[in-house]
């Protein structure tokens, strides 16, 4: 069974801060995604990743950055939290067809005072 | 702009009846569409995919119907149950990485 394992289900950092969230996969995915995910709005793409050291920005990229040294293991930064930044932060994976079904992380919930 | 609308307002139907959920999408021609179920504080977990060239999947209690005409996807649980409370999300995707998804409906099953 693919896991998907987020390091922290909750978070509180403080504005200005630099956040990391974590996320490693156990099933040799290519691609891998980070989402956040508001009341109303549904899942939105943060960026994407289908190789080692590749990346692609998504629909909402301002603010973030992420880093994928190896392939299970895909990394969000937020450079410089901000209290619009609190959300549900939901990684996922696949593997590389873009069919594929994605297998999402149990998210972290980020607040930001 | 690509635009996905699931209904807002939560089902309630009774167990042992069957729920329907709609998903319509505009501006885009997906090759595919994904269904997906999300409980509370969990992450999202796949359920089917159907194709543009299929009209319908089934599994088990799940059928899923995709109408490119009307541009709009129906997901049918039938016999429902109190467990199958939760939210479900449609996904359509173009072909490409990135997949849209909607914000979802949510599920209540009485007993």
């Amino acid at each position: 069974d693919v896991k998907v394992t987020q390091s922290s289900r909750y978070l509180v950092k403080r504005t200005g801060e630099k956040v990391f969230l974590e996320c490693v996969q156990d099933m040799d995915h290519e691609n891998m995604f980070w989402y956040r995910q508001d009341p109303g709005l549904g899942l939105r793409l943060i960026y994407f990743s289908y190789d080692v050291k590749m990346k692609e920005k998504g629909d909402i990229p301002e603010g973030y950055s992420v880093s994928r040294e190896k392939k299970e293991r895909f990394s969000l930064i937020l450079e410089s939290a901000s209290t619009n930044q609190t959300s549900m932060y939901l990684c996922a994976s696949s593997r590389r067809d873009s069919n594929q079904p994605q297998h999402f992380g149990d998210g972290t919930r980020l607040s930001i005072l | 702009s690509q635009k996905i609308e699931q209904n807002s307002e939560a089902l309630n139907i009774q167990e042992g009846k069957t729920a329907t959920l709609t998903c319509n999408y505009t501006n885009y021609s997906p090759a595919y569409l994904q269904w997906y179920r999300q409980d509370p504080g969990r992450g999202p977990v796949f359920l089917l995919l159907i194709r543009e060239n299929e009209k319908e999947k089934r599994k088990e209690r799940l059928k899923v119907t995709f109408d490119t005409t009307l541009k709009q996807s129906l997901f049918h649980i039938t016999a429902s149950q109190p467990a199958d409370s939760a939210t479900y999300l449609c996904a359509p995707n173009t072909g490409g990485f990135k997949t849209i998804f909607g914000a979802g409906t949510r599920l209540f099953v009485k007993a």
